[in-house]
């Protein structure tokens, strides 16, 4: 059973670095083909792909936020860790990390972590 | 950059058929995947490759994809279908987001 958890900072500061967790479970990211995707949700708000990290280092980002994205993975450890700089309240968000298989796409989700941006 | 475009909302009678859109360039190009999301829970993947259903999603939920257009169907509709559902394809590597649709059962 595949299972992934989010964790981080509930709360931020603007203009900090914002460092998330995916810790998971019931499968290996060192199985090709197998990534790990980080998305968001603004509360009320649709669903926005942020980045996926594949089971060779491969990295893929959102354009509009790639410059301020970073996603690496510890393999032994079984987490993925996305680092978002340069935070901003528009970023306030629940963030989901979710198993992306390449047949089904990303077939299993986190249960997600907010993130609220304030001073 | 590419965009998927949904209707806000859906209205649909218990027991009838829903249809909901999703549009994009050439869209039937590409594999789209549809995610169901019931308030305050995470998405549940109910179509990918365009119509095929994961384990587990009840038959009645079906897909198609064509020219500009995607479209989830879920026939016999239920009180517990009511979610919003996204549509989600890949463009240049990058995965996109519809902005979702809210499927009402009335």
């Amino acid at each position: 059973q595949i299972t992934l958890k989010e964790s981080g900072p509930t709360l931020v500061k603007p203009t900090q670095t914002l460092r998330l967790t995916c810790t998971f479970s019931g499968f290996s990211l060192s199985t090709s083909g197998v990534g790990v995707g980080w998305i968001r949700q603004p509360p009320g708000k649709a669903l926005e792909w942020l980045a996926l990290i594949y089971w060779d280092d491969d990295k893929r980002s959102s354009p509009s936020l790639k410059s301020r994205l970073t996603i690496t993975k510890d393999t032994s450890k079984n987490q993925v860790v996305l680092t978002m700089t340069n935070i901003d309240p528009v970023d306030t968000a629940t963030y989901f990390c979710a198993h992306f298989n390449p047949l089904y796409g990303m077939d299993v989700w986190g249960q997600g972590t907010t993130v609220t941006v304030s001073s | 950059s590419y965009d998927l475009t949904q209707p806000p909302s859906v209205s649909v009678s218990p027991g009838q058929t829903a249809s909901i859109t999703c549009s994009g360039h050439n869209l039937g190009d590409k594999y789209v995947c549809w995610y169901q999301q019931r308030p305050g829970q995470s998405p549940v993947l109910v179509i990918y490759q365009d119509n095929k259903r994961p384990s587990g999603i009840p038959e009645r939920f079906s897909g198609s994809n064509s020219g500009n257009t995607a479209t989830l169907t879920i026939s016999g509709t239920q009180a517990m279908d009511e979610a919003d559902y996204y549509c989600q394809a890949w463009d240049s590597n990058t995965a996109v987001f519809g902005g979702g649709t809210k499927l009402t059962v009335l």
